[in-house]
């Protein structure tokens, strides 16, 4: 079965520093997510790609991070400066096509990110 | 915006029983989907159960189910015949056929052996 892949699983950096993280969807899937997830609390969407363009990017803090999905297929997520208050799991997902047909999410395993 | 809330940050349940978790949303409009994610500790999201807010049957997958009050604006789910791999947490989230997807800040279920 196709799945969402993600990289690093873990990755701990010292603030200042600056982090990326990889994913790839789903195969064929036009939509992708970036999403932060906050110990104890729900993920909330950083930013959505359909096929190369941002769709929708309002709660991504643009001083410091950055993402991109150049050929439409794999995404990065960049931040930097990393901030302690960036700790936290970041979740890629995708679905075949705009959320807007009510679409099913595919989550992949997330980076779990420690500034320190 | 939307609102997702979810009122249990804990639950358990004993193995083989039912146990229903709570979710009640906020929104205008009149066509929209509902979801149950399930994460397990240290694993990925998975989708549990979806449902159409212009449906009126309930949905229903296997030992999972749905009670959709749509004038409550409450998306319930039940898990029948609990097991213990069911342990983990459980997120609604609604989305209203735009760009948006909210999720509520989760219930940690245990199923106790």
């Amino acid at each position: 079965e196709a799945e969402v892949a993600q990289s690093p699983r873990y990755k701990i950096t010292e603030k200042s520093q600056a982090v990326a993280f990889w994913c790839d969807p789903i195969s064929g899937h036009a939509t992708l997510y970036w999403y932060r997830q906050i110990l104890g609390q729900g993920p909330e969407l950083l930013v959505q790609f359909q096929d190369e363009s941002v769709v929708d990017d309002s709660q991504l803090p643009k001083d410091r991070f950055s993402a991109e999905r150049l050929k439409g297929v794999d995404s990065t997520l960049k931040i930097q400066p990393a901030e302690l208050g960036d700790s936290a799991m970041y979740l890629c997902a995708s679905s075949l096509v705009d959320l807007g047909r009510g679409e099913t999410q595919y989550f992949g395993p997330g980076t779990r990110l420690l500034v320190l | 915006a939307q609102t997702v809330t979810q009122s249990q940050p804990e639950m358990s349940v004993q193995e083989a029983e039912t146990v229903t978790l709570s979710c009640t949303y906020d929104t205008s409009e009149s066509n929209y989907y509902l979801f149950w994610y399930k994460q397990p500790p240290s694993r990925q999201m998975i989708l549990v159960i979806r449902q159409e807010a212009y449906k009126q049957q309930n949905a229903t997958e296997n030992r999972f189910s749905v009670n959709f009050q749509k004038a409550a604006k409450s998306s319930s789910l039940k898990i029948s015949d609990s097991q213990l791999g069911d342990t983990a947490m459980y997120f609604c989230a609604s989305n209203t056929g735009g760009n948006q997807f909210y999720f509520g800040t989760g219930t940690s279920l245990t199923v106790i052996p």
